[in-house]
């Protein structure tokens, strides 16, 4: 079965400073990966995917992740973070069960302090 | 181009009342997947549509059912509701089959008292 796991539930960082947001992948193979964000009250919006192509991957507002297959990961950070940034993060595989369902980890709440 | 659009934003039933929750996929698009996030909780995938047939489903009881629409459009039907199922329902919709990149509405709140 396709999961995530991520694995800080809170993460607090200044404004300006950078942002490391963890997320570990099962797959039984080559997944596609995706972190969707999720401001208070608000839809989820697409941060950035991963689907085989490049491993270092660029989304929007700045965020960028890289998959490593060695070690099962696909951390999202971004150099400096803005106050705008807070928000909830959630790492995200597609697949397994036959389909495309998405399977949500359990998100991760990003602070941004003055 | 429109995005993804649900109706209603919000809703309050009572327990064992039935709602119908509404969604219109982004333009392009022929696939439709609703998910339930309850409050503090990532997204639960409930069940997917394509071809107006439900092509997965989720672990959701049979009081969640669907319908997909010609136009690929979709409803949500949830019957003899539960307090528990007072939740935010998103909507996806997505091009290809679902092998494309899933885009979310702005969900409908559903309170049920």
């Amino acid at each position: 079965a396709q999961s995530v796991t991520q694995l800080d539930s809170h993460v607090s960082v200044s404004e300006g400073t950078p942002v490391l947001l963890r997320c570990n992948y099962s797959s039984s193979y080559s997944p596609s990966l995706f972190w969707y964000v999720q401001h208070p009250n608000k839809g989820l919006q697409l941060l950035l995917k991963y689907t085989s192509a490049a491993t270092l991957v660029k989304g929007i507002n700045g965020f960028e992740a890289e998959f490593k297959k060695s070690e099962t990961s696909f951390h999202l950070t971004k150099p400096s973070a803005h106050m705008s940034d807070a928000a909830e993060y959630f790492c995200v595989v597609r697949g397994g069960g036959g389909g495309n369902k998405l399977t949500f980890g359990t998100g991760t709440q990003l602070k941004v302090e003055l | 181009d429109a995005g993804v659009t649900q109706s209603p934003t919000h809703l309050i039933k009572t327990r064992g009342q039935q709602v119908t929750l509404r969604c219109s996929p982004k333009s392009g698009h022929d696939t439709v997947s609703w998910y339930q996030q309850a409050l503090g909780q990532g997204p639960q995938f409930i069940f997917q549509y394509y071809e107006e047939e439900e092509r997965q489903r989720g672990n959701f009881p049979d009081r969640f059912s669907g319908h997909q629409f010609p136009n690929y459009s979709s409803e949500l039907n949830v019957n003899a509701l539960l307090l528990g199922d007072s939740a935010l329902y998103l909507c996806a919709s997505s091009g290809q089959g679902g092998r494309e990149t899933q885009y979310f509405g702005p969900g409908t709140r559903l309170l049920v008292l």
